[in-house]
């Protein structure tokens, strides 16, 4: 069955450090992953997507990177500012229609001032 | 300007009352979806709608049923609630059947008492 699961609950960092929030996934078949930021009171918001034929995905001060070996996913923030405090999911599709996206467990990030 | 919006915010009730929930989206996406999030934060589908078409029921008790007017709404119709309903319920909209890129509501918190 599908699995999409994040390492650790909670994530405290400095400000001005890198982020790393790992996640890992079961489903050998997903080909298209995606991250999302959600804030307090609000909905997931996307961060950066990747699918299955590269291996690292760059944004503005986010970068994802995908080992489909062992079925790892990152999203590395750099300079992480309290912002970026949130809660954070990975999710997974396999695309085709009807298909759908299963996220994993959130992770809390936590940036110290 | 809000690309999807969802109403209420908050929506109080009590047990066996029935409810519903609002969702438009102003994107021009083709595909629909209600989410339910718990209290640990995890994130699960439970139905998608393309074009007014009801795509994916994730086992979810018929107590539940959606309702797609048109494409560009999709409102969740809840009978006889029950306490384990409490959560928070997330609208999304996606451009194609393929669920990629997913905008989300700021979601519906509903406590059923």
């Amino acid at each position: 069955g599908e699995n999409v699961g994040l390492h650790l609950p909670t994530l405290s960092v400095q400000e001005g450090d890198n982020s790393i929030i790992n996640c890992a996934y079961s489903n050998s078949a997903s080909d298209y992953f995606i991250w999302y930021k959600q804030e307090s009171g609000k909905g997931p918001q996307f961060i950066i997507d990747i699918r299955s034929n590269m291996d690292k995905r760059q944004g503005q001060r986010v970068t994802v990177l995908l080992n489909k070996t062992v079925k790892h996913l990152s999203l590395q923030i750099a300079a992480t500012q309290p912002g970026d405090s949130a809660v954070y999911f990975c999710a997974e599709n396999i695309s085709g229609a009807n298909s759908k996206l299963t996220f994993g467990k959130g992770i809390t990030l936590s940036v110290r001032p | 300007d809000t690309a999807v919006s969802q109403t209420p915010k908050y929506l109080v009730t009590q047990m066996g009352n029935d409810k519903s929930i609002k969702c438009e989206q102003n994107l021009g996406h083709d595909t629909m979806y209600w989410y339910k999030q718990d209290s640990k934060k995890f994130l699960k589908i439970m139905f998608s709608y393309n074009n007014k078409e009801l795509i994916i029921n994730e086992t979810v008790p018929n107590r539940f049923s959606p309702k797609s007017p048109d494409k560009a709404h999709l409102n969740l119709h809840i009978n006889s609630l029950e306490l384990g309903d409490s959560a928070v319920y997330f609208c999304a909209s996606s451009q194609s059947g393929d669920a990629e890129k997913l905008f989300f509501g700021s979601g519906t918190q509903l406590s059923v008492l």
